[in-house]
């Protein structure tokens, strides 16, 4: 069975610092492992997906994401945070093309000035 | 805008009550997924249609139904409504091509199903 676990339900930083968002997931085959973004009272918009392609995958907005098989972990990255960058960040996995997601539970980002 | 639409935005209603969920995919998206997320149980995955056919089902409550029709629009039924059934209610779709890795899922605005 597969899933996620996002570490840290709140992640606080200021303005300009790194943002660092932590996924690890667990699969039994190879995963597709996507991050989306949530901004208050809309839906969920693609930050970027890994589909074995690269490790290292960069999405929109600046922000980037590693895939480390070792150790399991998918953790999202942004060097400089911006007070747009406030939101709720979901990480999720599927194990084939096109299943259903399994989503973690969110981790949201305060930035303060 | 993903491209999903859904309507309506906003219900209320009463428990023991049913109401429908529409979602429209965007153009040449073939396969539809519902979600929901509450505080709770955080996002979760309820069934997914391809092409007019019931594909997967996740946590969907006996109580819930729902089907694709042949415009590739979907709806989804929640009858006999309870108080933990209030939630936001996401469709999402995809292409879903045989052999494409990854497909990405593109989610509507959602609709928010308060049960009182």
């Amino acid at each position: 069975a597969q899933s996620v676990t996002q570490l840290g339900s709140h992640v606080s930083v200021s303005e300009g610092a790194l943002v660092l968002l932590r996924c690890n997931y667990s699969s039994s085959v190879p995963p597709y492992l996507f991050w989306y973004v949530q901004y208050p009272n809309q839906g969920l918009q693609l930050l970027l997906k890994y589909t074995s392609a690269a490790t290292l995958v960069k999405g929109i907005n600046g922000f980037e994401a590693e895939f480390k098989k070792s150790e399991t972990s998918f953790h999202l990255t942004k060097p400089s945070a911006h007070m747009s960058d406030a939101a709720e960040y979901f990480c999720a996995v599927s194990a084939e093309a096109g299943t259903a997601l399994i989503f973690g539970k969110g981790t949201t980002l305060s930035v303060s000035s | 805008d993903s491209g999903v639409t859904q309507t309506p935005k906003h219900l209320i209603t009463a428990t023991g009550q049913r109401v429908t969920l529409r979602c429209s995919p965007r153009s040449g998206d073939l396969s539809v997924y519902w979600y929901q997320q509450s505080l709770d149980q955080g996002l979760q995955f309820l069934i997914q249609y391809y092409n007019g056919e019931e594909r997967a089902k996740g946590n969907i409550l006996e109580r819930f139904s729902a089907q694709q029709f042949p415009d590739l629009h979907s709806e989804l039924n929640l009858s006999s409504l309870e108080l933990g059934d209030s939630a936001l209610y996401f469709c999402a779709s995809s292409v879903l091509a045989s052999g494409r890795a990854g497909d990405t899922q593109y989610f509507g605005p959602g609709t928010r199903l308060t049960v009182l």
